[in-house]
């Protein structure tokens, strides 16, 4: 089966322009999360969605950033504009609600930097 | 909510070394514990899960973690650590379906 997918792997973008960050989850899984991963603060959850429906944005680091779950297999998370403080590793994961484990699955990432 | 604290951030161990990370819960209703691993330019995998039955999780690559419920801990051990063991450890906390990462631990393995 096919892991959780994420594009583009890596990103180089000017300041002040758009990114869009794209996820298919695994086929069949009802939530998917949005993390950001950098040196200084580790992996912060951005946003979770189960069955397509925003849960908790509240780790969402301010109104640049959105994400969006228009059907269940596919996910965008947007940051307009960037800055070079966005520059991270973004992930994307998801996960079986109704299988009681938690157990998240994990994309292999977007590098993006913002020059 | 449960939460989890891990001891150490930063961690060198020459190969052969045994292992033993630190995890520390606080226990708030149904205990879900997990170890992941992120290894150098990776995405994070699975290592071991505990839910309920035998406190002695076996999980991939030789590593193991006990968990220990008057102690509160879920400590991740490894009796003989090799170079591929080089990676970020975590032990995140949970609530509900979402989890908690944090900065992990660092393991640097040296020949």
């Amino acid at each position: 089966d096919a892991g959780v997918i994420q594009s583009p792997r890596h990103e180089v973008t000017e300041m002040g322009q758009e990114v869009t960050l794209r996820c298919k989850p695994i086929s069949g899984h009802d939530y998917l999360f949005w993390y950001r991963q950098t040196m200084m603060r580790g992996l912060e959850l951005l946003i979770y969605f189960n069955n397509n429906v925003p849960i908790d944005d509240s780790g969402m680091p301010e109104d640049r950033f959105s994400a969006k779950m228009p059907n269940a297999s596919f996910s965008t998370l947007k940051i307009q504009p960037s800055e070079p403080r966005d520059s991270a590793v973004y992930f994307c994961a998801s996960s079986l609600g109704t299988s009681g484990s938690h157990e998240q699955f994990f994309g292999p990432g977007t590098r993006l930097t913002v020059l | 909510a449960q939460s989890v604290s891990q001891h150490n951030h930063h961690v060198i161990l020459s190969e052969a070394a045994s292992l033993e990370l630190g995890c520390n819960y606080s226990y708030g209703g149904t205990v879900n514990l997990f170890w992941y691993v992120q290894y150098p330019g990776q995405h994070l995998q699975l290592l071991l899960k505990y839910f309920s039955g035998d406190p002695l999780v076996k999980g991939i690559k030789g590593f193991e973690a006990e968990f220990i419920k008057s102690k509160f801990s879920f400590n991740l051990r490894k009796p003989s650590v090799q170079w591929s063991d080089t990676a970020e450890y975590f032990c995140p906390t949970g609530g509900g379906n979402k989890l908690t990462f944090g900065t992990g631990t660092q393991l640097k393995v040296e020949l």
